[in-house]
């Protein structure tokens, strides 16, 4: 039922490991996207692909490599972990259309990643 | 390069006050923007979406008002309620190529007292 869905919805880890984050929409959506919402609460984008091809990539260490299967999912792989790392990672989707105005996004519910 | 400022940081009122949030952007050329709210441990909701047309929008006990040129948008929560206690952010869709990129603003973590 869930739109947007996130796994794992915890993730703890030590520092120098490596990890991956699932994201799956089931809106029938054709762009997804990675955000990460830091210790003060500030969102920022990372990532966004649309139909599979990457159309943004914000400044993010190359540790940071995003996969895309189908239009439907957008996983995250997190090389080499630092402390850094830590916050909560945001998926989200929008449906087609021009860059306009009705490209409201939805938000998965998170995945909080502590690495210590 | 587009900055968007929420305040207050932090709002605590007693139920049923009337209270408004607001939010600035530097840039006025931006597509659209995007009221949200962000439950402890959970997701961002969408309250109101407005585009650069329009000067506000309203749901329910929410009014969310736009004025591009000043670059500021408030939302006006009527009569609150402890159910309305959440972080609120703001966030514009900028002008920019094909892109769908939302830069969020700084949040207003609201506390309604019962």
């Amino acid at each position: 039922d869930t739109a947007v869905s996130q796994t794992p919805k915890y993730l703890v880890t030590q520092m120098g490991n490596d990890k991956s984050i699932k994201c799956e929409q089931n809106l029938g959506h054709d762009t997804m996207y990675w955000y990460k919402q830091d210790s003060k609460k500030f969102l920022k984008i990372m990532f966004s692909y649309n139909n599979k091809e990457l159309i943004i990539n914000e400044t993010v260490p190359n540790r940071f490599s995003p996969k895309s299967p189908d239009k439907a999912h957008l996983n995250l792989h997190i090389n080499s972990l630092e402390l850094g790392d830590s916050a909560v990672y945001f998926c989200a989707s929008s449906p087609p259309g021009l860059a306009g105005a009705y490209n409201e996004q939805f938000f998965g519910p998170g995945t909080r990643l502590t690495v210590l | 390069k587009q900055e968007v400022t929420q305040i207050p940081a932090a709002l605590s009122v007693p139920e049923g006050e009337n209270l408004v949030l607001n939010c600035s952007f530097t840039d006025s050329a931006i597509y659209n923007l995007q009221w949200f709210r962000q439950d402890p441990g959970k997701g961002l909701t969408s309250l109101l979406l407005i585009q650069s047309s329009q000067r506000e929008q309203t749901s329910g006990r929410l009014n969310a008002s736009l004025d591009k040129s000043s670059g500021r948008s408030t939302l006006y929560i009527a009569a609150s309620q402890p159910g309305d206690s959440a972080t609120y952010l703001c966030a514009v869709k900028d002008y920019g190529g094909a892109t769908n990129k939302l830069i969020f603003g700084t949040g207003t973590l609201l506390a309604v007292q019962p």
